[in-house]
């Protein structure tokens, strides 16, 4: 079985700040991706980034990183600069590698808001 | 974009009505999934496809069915609807890329009353 957890509810930020969120996971399978989705107000899921369980190096795309402990189990998310359009919910998510591993697991996300 | 138009956006039904949701996608993938999203749950796996008439089960698909007999269209019924399958329903694929990405819809906002 797989579990994510996301233990902060909800962050406030000031504008141009850096933030990390923060997510712990919890799987049995040897190989598996993490992956980060943004939900701003509107409702949309917006896939952000990916970490595989075997990269190197942790995966970067424009402001969003992802500081990758695999000894920790953790996948945190790192966002520079932080701007107001970067307000919404956040999720982490898992997915085991191989046939049949299809289920995207969630952790229940962090609302994240930006002060100007 | 991934292609994928989900309709009706908005739904208002009562209980014990059949409703059936459709996802729609434009660029021949494979792999198609349905998922749910409640308050303090996350998204979760309802059911997803792996090709033409080709099914499997989530970790929440009781009440639920789906159908896929044809490439680019996946629905999703509710037989009989009850208040607890009030939800967002959200469509996803799966990128065809090493990441095996899920892309998803825009979401239909279900209300059973």
């Amino acid at each position: 079985a797989q579990k994510i957890t996301q233990t902060q509810p909800g962050m406030f930020v000031q504008e141009k700040e850096a933030v990390t969120l923060d997510c712990t996971y919890d799987t049995s399978d040897p190989s598996y991706g993490l992956f980060w989705y943004k939900q701003p107000s509107s409702g949309e899921m917006i896939f952000l980034i990916y970490q595989g369980s075997y990269d190197q190096q942790n995966a970067t795309e424009g402001r969003y990183s992802l500081n990758f402990q695999k000894a920790r189990k953790s996948a945190n998310l790192v966002i520079s600069a932080s701007q107001l359009g970067d307000s919404a919910m956040y999720f982490c998510a898992m997915r085991g590698r191989g046939f049949g591993n299809e289920k995207l697991t969630f952790g229940t996300g962090t609302r994240l808001t930006i002060i100007p | 974009d991934a292609g994928i138009t989900q309709s009706p956006r908005h739904k208002v039904t009562e209980t014990g009505t059949p409703v059936t949701l459709r996802c729609h996608q434009t660029e021949n993938h494979r792999y198609m999934y349905w998922y749910r999203q409640d308050p303090g749950h996350g998204l979760r796996l309802i059911h997803y496809s792996y090709g033409v008439k080709d099914t499997d089960k989530g970790e929440v698909s009781d009440g639920y069915s789906v159908s896929r007999s044809k490439t680019e269209d996946f629905l999703l019924t509710l037989e009989s609807a009850t208040s607890s399958q009030t939800s967002v329903y959200f469509c996803a694929i799966r990128e065809n890329n090493p990441q095996e990405t899920q892309y998803f819809g825009p979401g239909t906002r279900l209300l059973v009353l």
